[in-house]
C-alpha cells in the first residue's frame, strides 16, 4: 500500500524555523517528483513546493520563496520542508504528496498532513 | 500564474440528482504537442485529505465510482457527479498542472451538499 506519513508540525512563534518530514513506503520513492501542499484553516488548497526525483529541479510558490526549501533523501524514502522566517500566514495543514514520474503532475497519493501554526 | 475560478462555490442537490462544478483557467491548460488538458479534480472530505478523482480532464482514477465524470478543454472544465449519493458530500477541487516551470495552481473549491 502506498502510504505518505508527515511528521514535525507543531506550534512556532513568528520568525521561528521548523522542518517537516514525511516518510513514504509502497513505492519506488526515487522514481517520483514530490510535493508539499498546505491548507490553512478552513481555507482552500495551496501548492506550496515540488523535488525532481533527484532533487535537480525545486519550485516554489512565490510566497515562500528565500524562506522554505524542499529536499529529498531517497536513501532513506523521505522528503522535507525546512521552514525558516514563519509568518502567521503561513499556519496551516502541510501534506506531503506524490507526483507523476514524468513531471510533477497530479497529486495522489497525500498524507494525512501535519498542522504547523505560527502564533505568539 | 495560471489562474483557476471554479463556480459555483457551493453547491445543494437532491439524493440522486446531477450534480455539477465547474472551473475555469485564465489560460488555456491544454497543450498541443499531445492533445491533453492538464487538469485535475480532487474530492476532499471533513478532516481528510484530498483523494484524486480525475486527471487529464476527463481520466477517472482507479476505484473512483463511474458517476463521477470530467469534462471539458482549454480553459473550461466540468466536474460531473451523475447521481448525487450521501457519500459525495465534499469540497471538489480543480487543479492545473500545465504551468511550466512547475509552478502549479488549485480552484478555490467548491462545498457540496444535499439539498
Amino acid at each position: 500500500e502506498v502510504q505518505l506519513v508527515e511528521s514535525g508540525g507543531g506550534l512556532v512563534q513568528p520568525g521561528g524555523s521548523l522542518r517537516l518530514s514525511c516518510a513514504a513506503s509502497g513505492f519506488t520513492f526515487s522514481s517520483y517528483w514530490m510535493s508539499w501542499v498546505r491548507q490553512a484553516p478552513g481555507k482552500g488548497l495551496e501548492w506550496v513546493a515540488n523535488i525532481k526525483q533527484d532533487g535537480s529541479e525545486k519550485y516554489y510558490v512565490d510566497s515562500v520563496k528565500g524562506r522554505f526549501t524542499i529536499s529529498r533523501d531517497n536513501a532513506k524514502n523521505s522528503l522535507y520542508l525546512q521552514m525558516n522566517s514563519l509568518r502567521a500566514e503561513d499556519t496551516a495543514v502541510y501534506y506531503c504528496a506524490r507526483g507523476g514520474e514524468e513531471g510533477p503532475l497530479w497529486f495522489d497519493p497525500w498524507g494525512q498532513g501535519t498542522l504547523v501554526t505560527v502564533s505568539s | 500564474d495560471i489562474v483557476m475560478t471554479q463556480s459555483p462555490d457551493s453547491l445543494a442537490v437532491s439524493l440522486g440528482e446531477r450534480a455539477t462544478i465547474n472551473c475555469k483557467s485564465s489560460q488555456s491548460v491544454l497543450y498541443s504537442s499531445n492533445n491533453k488538458n492538464y487538469l485535475a479534480w480532487y474530492q476532499q472530505k471533513p478532516g481528510q485529505p484530498p483523494k484524486l478523482l480525475i486527471y487529464w480532464a476527463s481520466t477517472r482514477e482507479s476505484g473512483v465510482p463511474d458517476r463521477f465524470s470530467g469534462s471539458g478543454s482549454g480553459t473550461d472544465f466540468t466536474l460531473t457527479i451523475s447521481s448525487l449519493q450521501a457519500e459525495d458530500v465534499a469540497v471538489y477541487y480543480c487543479q492545473q498542472y500545465y504551468s511550466t516551470p512547475y509552478m502549479y495552481t488549485f480552484g478555490q473549491g467548491t462545498k457540496l451538499e444535499i439539498k
